[in-house]
């Protein structure tokens, strides 16, 4: 069984500030990894992924995450938030064998105060 | 490309109705999914499909059916809508398996009463 916990539901973060969002996973196998973005009365899109490989990934929009194994761990960090960041973002975790399924974080709501 | 479309964007139903919700991608994936969002929650997948012909049930089937006859569409039914169903739902595509990126539809909003 795999799962995904966000640490905290909102993040209030000022314009130039680092965004940090966190996401633990548990999984029985080393896991594929990924963040996806919410902007309001829209769709999800995938921001970055992590499969195998260099563990720091980066996506779009300047952010980038780092897979610690030894703490389960897949935050997202940004150095310079800016207003467009505001948006809803969600972990998931799927594994490479098996079904494969995207088990799916419940979502970490960011603010960008100007 | 249109990318993923699904109809409609609104929906209120009386409990009891049945209803399909569409969903059709341009873009030759094999694999489509549908996911429910409930507050608190993030999304839960009900169904998917790994190709024509082919689906199985996720973390939340019950009350919901699918189909997948052609490659393009893959529309998710409600037998017998019951408020528990309100939430939004959203249709994803991808090329390979989940490990690949996923392709959301913009959803359908549904309020069962």
């Amino acid at each position: 069984a795999q799962s995904v916990t966000q640490l905290g539901s909102h993040v209030s973060v000022s314009e130039g500030a680092l965004v940090l969002l966190r996401c633990n996973y548990s999984s029985s196998v080393p896991p594929y990894l990924f963040w996806y973005v919410q902007y309001p009365n829209q769709g999800l899109q995938l921001l970055l992924k992590y499969t195998t490989g260099a563990t720091l990934v980066k996506g779009i929009n300047g952010f980038e995450a780092e897979f610690k194994k030894s703490e389960t761990s897949f935050h997202l960090t940004k150095p310079s938030a800016h207003m467009s960041d505001a948006a809803e973002y969600f972990c998931a975790v799927s594994q490479p064998t098996g079904r494969r399924a995207l088990t799916f974080g419940s979502g970490t709501r960011l603010q960008v105060q100007p | 490309n249109a990318g993923v479309t699904q109809t409609p964007k609104f929906q209120v139903l009386k409990t009891g109705q049945s209803m399909t919700l569409q969903c059709a991608q341009d873009m030759n994936h094999e694999y489509m999914s549908w996911y429910r969002q409930d507050p608190g929650m993030g999304l839960r997948l009900i169904h998917y499909s790994v190709g024509a012909g082919i689906t199985d049930q996720g973390e939340v089937p019950n009350g919901y059916n699918v189909s997948r006859s052609t490659t393009e569409d893959f529309p998710l039914r409600l037998l017998s809508a019951a408020p528990s169903q309100t939430s939004v739902y959203f249709c994803a595509s991808s090329y390979g398996v989940f490990s690949d990126t996923q392709y959301f539809g913009p959803g359908t909003r549904l309020t069962v009463l």
